[in-house]
């Protein structure tokens, strides 16, 4: 079964607001998650490494004040796009690992498909 | 820091061998294979460690050559169910996190 959750797996926005993306990892903890983004037929795009009681760590021409990261908890995760634009809209994926390191598979969610109209 | 996959795109007759293959110009320090279907979540393959190792389960297997940076994914006898994109991601400079290569879509036809 699934290791990791994510909510909503579909959502339609309108241009201006915020949506709240959250990751959940089901029978672990995870100090680490990953966000990416995925375009249509295009690569998982990694944005960010969101860490457990610390701030988020970014990857390069990612704005961190459009994409807020908080990982409060071992076990939550979330993405908040702020005031969305239609350019924006993109297939946003999380992922967690069961231990840190290199040697350990990546458990992604479901994704969720944003809109933003 | 994006590895390199090719080919871009791979259609087969069921029954039928692919190689997929993944380069880096940085040293990698583990190699990751998944696959992704269409609308889904990734999902795992298999991981690479060390240089020259090869791993294998069911006619899906790879190997990983360190030296030369790359890694190969062998598809043997596909099947129906191989259908899909398939990602390699590496770990750059130690750390967890994984930068996917750009994929290789993969179509096998009855």
């Amino acid at each position: 079964g699934a290791v990791v959750s994510q909510h909503p797996s579909r959502v339609i926005c309108k241009s201006g607001t915020s949506v709240k993306i959250e990751c959940r990892s089901l029978d672990f903890q995870a100090t680490t998650m990953f966000w990416y983004r995925q375009f249509p037929k295009k690569s998982l795009m990694l944005m960010a490494t969101s860490n457990e009681g610390s701030k988020a760590t970014y990857e390069q021409g990612v704005e961190k004040d459009k994409f807020l990261i908080n990982h409060a908890s071992l076990t939550l995760s979330t993405l908040t796009v702020t005031s969305a634009h239609p350019e924006d809209s993109s297939f946003y994926i999380c992922s967690a690992s069961r231990s840190t390191g290199t040697n350990s598979p990546l458990h992604f969610g479901n994704g969720t498909r944003l809109t933003v109209t | 820091q994006q590895p390199v996959q090719s080919p871009q795109a791979v259609i087969l007759r069921e029954g039928e061998d692919a190689v997929i293959n993944c380069s880096s110009s940085k040293a990698l320090y583990s190699v990751h294979w998944y696959r992704q279907k269409h609308g889904e979540a990734p999902i795992f393959l298999m991981i690479l460690l060390k240089g020259g190792e090869q791993k294998g389960h069911d006619k899906i297997s790879a190997s990983f050559n360190e030296k030369k940076q790359q890694s190969s994914l062998y598809l043997t006898a596909s099947q129906l169910s191989y259908s899909g994109t398939y990602f390699c991601g590496t770990a750059i400079g130690g750390a967890q996190k994984l930068v996917f290569g750009q994929g290789t879509r993969l179509t096998i036809n009855p």
